[in-house]
């Protein structure tokens, strides 16, 4: 069961913003967002995570809807390298551990 | 400072042998993590490793078996691999901040796997 969706595939101009949405509607209380990015077809990498305050690195950053059914990762100004497939990710905690459910992410294209 | 690596980089098996990938990292992270990436899709969880000597299944466990006999290192096998095995395998790994996993995960570079 999908936790996460998000657009197939977007376009970027280089140097503006890049506004990546997602939709996590049946995520839980405790469960944190994450996103990650994946480059070629290299490990990904991690960008930034939140629980519902909108959260801000040097990478990018994370805005959360009110109600936590999605969320907007935000690269304020794109380049060539950011050209990769973006994961929105539910993190779900158990007893156990840790777990992470990837989605299919999005295709970002930064133009020239 | 290697980071996370993975051992082979490629590998072609013939439906019902057997394999292990080696994952090794040098960061002194408690938590590891294996993961295959089917083409087109993300990633999902096999199995993971809160510390030595400890695994539990992830999301796609069956048809794999894991073990962390050292901290650094996490195994991956394939006891009677099958086509829908054939994957890009990627092994990662996390560290405890404050008695907690960060989640912030290194990955390694991944192992191509067919079989055919």
């Amino acid at each position: 069961d999908a936790k996460t969706t998000q657009p197939t595939s977007m376009d970027c101009a280089e140097g503006r913003a890049a506004n990546l949405p997602c939709n996590h509607s049946t995520i839980s209380g405790n469960e944190y967002v994450y996103w990650y990015r994946q480059i070629h077809s290299q490990g990904p990498q991690y960008i930034i995570h939140g629980l519902k305050n909108n959260e801000t690195n040097e990478m990018a950053s994370l805005i959360i809807t009110e109600d936590r059914k999605s969320s907007t990762l935000i690269l304020p100004h794109a380049t060539l390298r950011d050209t990769a497939v973006y994961y929105c990710i539910v993190r779900v905690a158990r007893n156990t551990g840790n777990q992470f459910y990837f989605g299919t992410g999005t295709s970002l294209t930064v133009i020239p | 400072n290697a980071g996370v690596t993975q051992t082979p980089k490629f590998r072609v098996l013939k439906t019902g042998q057997s394999m292990t990938l080696l994952c090794a990292q040098d960061m002194n992270h408690e938590y590891m993590y294996w993961y295959r990436q089917d083409p087109g899709m993300g990633l999902r969880l096999i199995h993971y490793s809160v510390g030595e000597g400890t695994t539990a299944k992830g999301e796609v466990p069956d048809g794999y078996n894991v073990s962390r006999l050292k901290k650094q290192n996490f195994l991956l096998g394939l006891e009677s691999a099958a086509p829908s095995q054939t994957s890009v395998y990627f092994c990662a790994s996390s560290y405890l901040y404050g008695g907690a996993p960060t989640d912030t995960q290194y990955f390694g570079p991944g192992t191509r796997l067919t079989v055919l």
